[in-house]
């Protein structure tokens, strides 16, 4: 199985701020890699698939790079609603194993 | 509108048995593969099960295998999920997720709001 590690596990920073949050793959997954965003209570939602391409209706703000085993969800200005939990996800393989989060709080 | 209601969580001794369903609407069901995905109170999301179009072609995470079977009944727009044997690891909030493809690549683009499942004597 695919194993998937986030780092940080939580990061506190304010809005406007640039953050970045990684996602490593145990082996190569080419670009098949998505992220999503959850809130407390609520249903994850879809942000990037194949590791770059942006969902319709995602803010321009959010983007994703990498291919291979490593990955990155940046933020490049911190807005109110963005503080959530972050997932990566891949869809290489079955089973199609998740990140254990990043959790981002208000610093 | 897009939409995915489950039903059918609840309270269950280990060992019980419990049948989630998902209600699907907003969509052509039948032309989308579906997935269940669970998460545990306070921790992250783990991929459970997902099913083919036809319902023929299922697939299982090594936790649930040989005791949660996934379904589809596309005439009626609805998934399902039947947990036997149930333990309290199996506690969670259970989601099913649309699996969509774009140039290759899958991903889950609309979840439903999730049902708890909780196992406790």
């Amino acid at each position: 199985d695919i194993q998937m590690t986030q780092s940080p596990s939580s990061l506190s920073a304010s809005v406007g701020d640039r953050v970045t949050i990684t996602c490593r793959a145990s082996q190569s997954i080419s670009s098949y890699l998505n992220w999503y965003q959850q809130k407390p209570g609520k249903a994850p939602k879809f942000l990037i698939y194949a590791a770059s391409s942006l969902q319709s209706g995602v803010p321009s703000r959010f983007s994703g790079s990498g291919s291979g085993t490593d990955f990155t969800l940046t933020i490049s200005s911190l807005q109110p609603e963005d503080f959530a939990t972050y997932y990566c996800q891949q869809s290489y393989r079955t089973p199609y194993s998740f990140g254990q989060g990043t959790k981002l709080e208000i610093k | 509108e897009v939409q995915l209601v489950e039903s059918g969580g609840g309270l269950v001794q280990p060992g019980g048995s419990l049948r989630l369903s998902c209600a699907a609407s907003g969509f052509t069901f039948s032309s989308y593969w579906m997935h269940w995905v669970r998460q545990a109170p306070g921790k992250g999301l783990v991929w459970v099960s997902r099913i083919n179009i036809d319902g023929i072609g299922t697939t299982y995470a090594d936790s649930v295998k040989g005791r949660f079977t996934i379904s589809r009944d596309n005439t009626k727009n609805t998934l399902y999920l039947q947990m036997n044997s149930l333990r309290a690891e199996d506690t969670a909030l259970y989601y099913c997720a649309r699996f969509d493809y774009s140039y290759g690549h899958g991903y889950f683009d609309y979840w439903g709001q999730g049902m708890l499942v909780t196992v406790s004597s």
